[in-house]
């Protein structure tokens, strides 16, 4: 079975403070994609990262890393020096890649709403 | 280029009608996904779409149903609405189904938000 948990259902910081968004995912798939979107109030899902199951080096895009670790089947995303236009919900989510599973196919977390107060 | 486009933006019916939702995919993208958005959940795969043939589907009632149509455009078909079908619809378009490259990304759409009353 394929299930992303997102233990933190609602986070609120002060713009500039640093930020941790928690992603734990269980599949018995060896082979998978890992991804963050981000949802503003828009209702778009944004694509913010890709990471495959045998690739567990960090990554740094400006503001925001991701950290993959899959001993403990976690992809964790911070935002650091948040800002307003941060607030949005953000989604973890896990695409199974062996014989069997539908490629492509995305497995969503429930969403972590951060609140980014000026 | 335009992004994936999904009309209508918003619709409201009652129980028992039916409802059609179109998508129309970023151009030369040939697979189409559906998801479901329940308020307060993260989507739900509905559908997989990839050169006009279903490649995948989630755990839904034959109350659903899809199609792609050669333009790689897709129809959602709901029948019988019940209550518990209002949420918000993403259709998701990429150039193949792996996602696995950089090209492969999977883009979604704005959404069509349905209330069933």
């Amino acid at each position: 079975a394929q299930k992303v948990t997102q233990a933190q259902t609602e986070i609120s910081v002060v713009e500039k403070e640093d930020v941790t968004l928690d992603c734990v995912y269980e599949t018995r798939d060896t082979t998978y994609y890992l991804f963050w979107y981000k949802q503003p109030p828009s209702g778009e899902l944004v694509f913010l990262i890709r990471r495959n199951s045998f690739d567990e080096q960090n990554e740094i895009s400006g503001r925001y890393s991701w950290n993959f670790q899959k001993s403990t089947s976690s992809f964790n995303f911070t935002i650091t020096a948040s800002q307003v236009v941060d607030s949005a919900v953000y989604f973890c989510a896990l695409s199974p890649y062996d014989r069997g599973s539908t490629l492509g196919r995305l497995y969503f977390g429930r969403g972590t709403q951060l609140t980014v107060w000026p | 280029d335009a992004g994936v486009t999904q009309s209508p933006t918003h619709l409201i019916k009652t129980r028992g009608q039916h409802v059609t939702l179109r998508c129309s995919p970023i151009s030369g993208h040939k697979s189409v996904s559906w998801y479901q958005q329940v308020l307060g959940q993260g989507p739900q795969f509905i559908f997989q779409y990839y050169e006009k043939e279903e490649r995948g589907r989630g755990n839904f009632p034959d109350r659903f149903s899809a199609r792609q149509f050669p333009n790689y455009s897709s129809e959602l078909n709901v029948n019988a609405l019940l209550l518990g079908d209002s949420a918000l619809y993403l259709c998701a378009s990429s150039l193949t189904l792996t996602q696995t490259t950089s090209t492969d990304t999977q883009y979604f759409g704005p959404g069509t938000r349905l209330t069933v009353l």
